[in-house]
């Protein structure tokens, strides 16, 4: 397996466009995660999935964001509009649950700027 | 979840041997111990995960006290390949049914010369 894939690697932007991030999970994982990672405030969980449905979302930080998993195999993180703030590094990980010793697998992530 | 602290930076030479200790007092019975390694511009990746005593793989070792309100990760002669950012994450199931993982700041290391 490639690995959890990530598009595209690097975003810049205007403010008020816009974004859309991709991740495709290891095939047969059933948990998928997305972090934002920022100097100031480390790695953030911002949503996550189980088995295609979102769980918790407490993590969005505005209504601006919003995710989807339409199925196993692909998931989107949306912004809109963006602002230079959301510039971050934005990561997808998937996991196939199995207890509490599960271990989760990240991407590349995405490096966005909002300009 | 249990809260973790670990120091925010490390400093070490290569071939020395580098312990990177995690404090979880809160750490709850069913809770495993798990850290993840960060290099610059690259997700986290798992490194080691245990619930008592000692694990051993091929990367590290991990040391957890009777008590377990702490472990220490242990990396054998490191080199300037190591630096990077160890990540400690004690943690249980979440209401929803999944393992999530859940990041503190971690712990910089650098390994010089």
């Amino acid at each position: 397996d490639a690995g959890v894939i990530q598009s595209p690697r690097h975003e810049v932007t205007e403010m008020g466009q816009e974004v859309t991030l991709r991740c495709k999970p290891i095939s047969g994982h059933n948990s998928l995660f997305w972090y934002r990672q920022t100097m100031m405030r480390g790695l953030e969980l911002l949503i996550y999935f189980n088995n295609n449905v979102p769980i918790d979302d407490s993590g969005m930080p505005e209504d601006r964001f919003s995710a989807k998993m339409p199925n196993a195999s692909f998931s989107t993180l949306k912004i809109q509009p963006s602002e230079p703030r959301d510039s971050a590094v934005y990561f997808c990980a998937s996991s196939f649950f199995r207890g509490v010793n599960t271990e989760a697998f990240f991407g590349q992530g995405t490096r966005l700027t909002v300009v | 979840l249990a809260k973790t602290t670990q120091p925010i930076s490390m400093d070490s030479y290569e071939g020395q041997e580098v312990n990177i200790t995690c404090s979880h007092n809160n750490i709850a019975t069913n809770d495993y111990i798990t850290w993840y390694q960060q290099f610059p511009s690259q997700g986290p990746r798992f490194i080691i995960q245990g619930y008592k005593t000692k694990v051993t793989n091929e990367v590290a070792s991990l040391f957890i006290p009777a008590d377990r309100k702490s472990s220490t990760l242990s990396l054998p002669r490191v080199s300037l390949s190591d630096t990077a950012v160890y990540y400690c994450l004690v943690g249980d199931i979440s209401s929803g049914g999944s393992y999530i993982p859940t990041f503190g700041r971690g712990t910089s290391l650098i390994v010089h010369p």
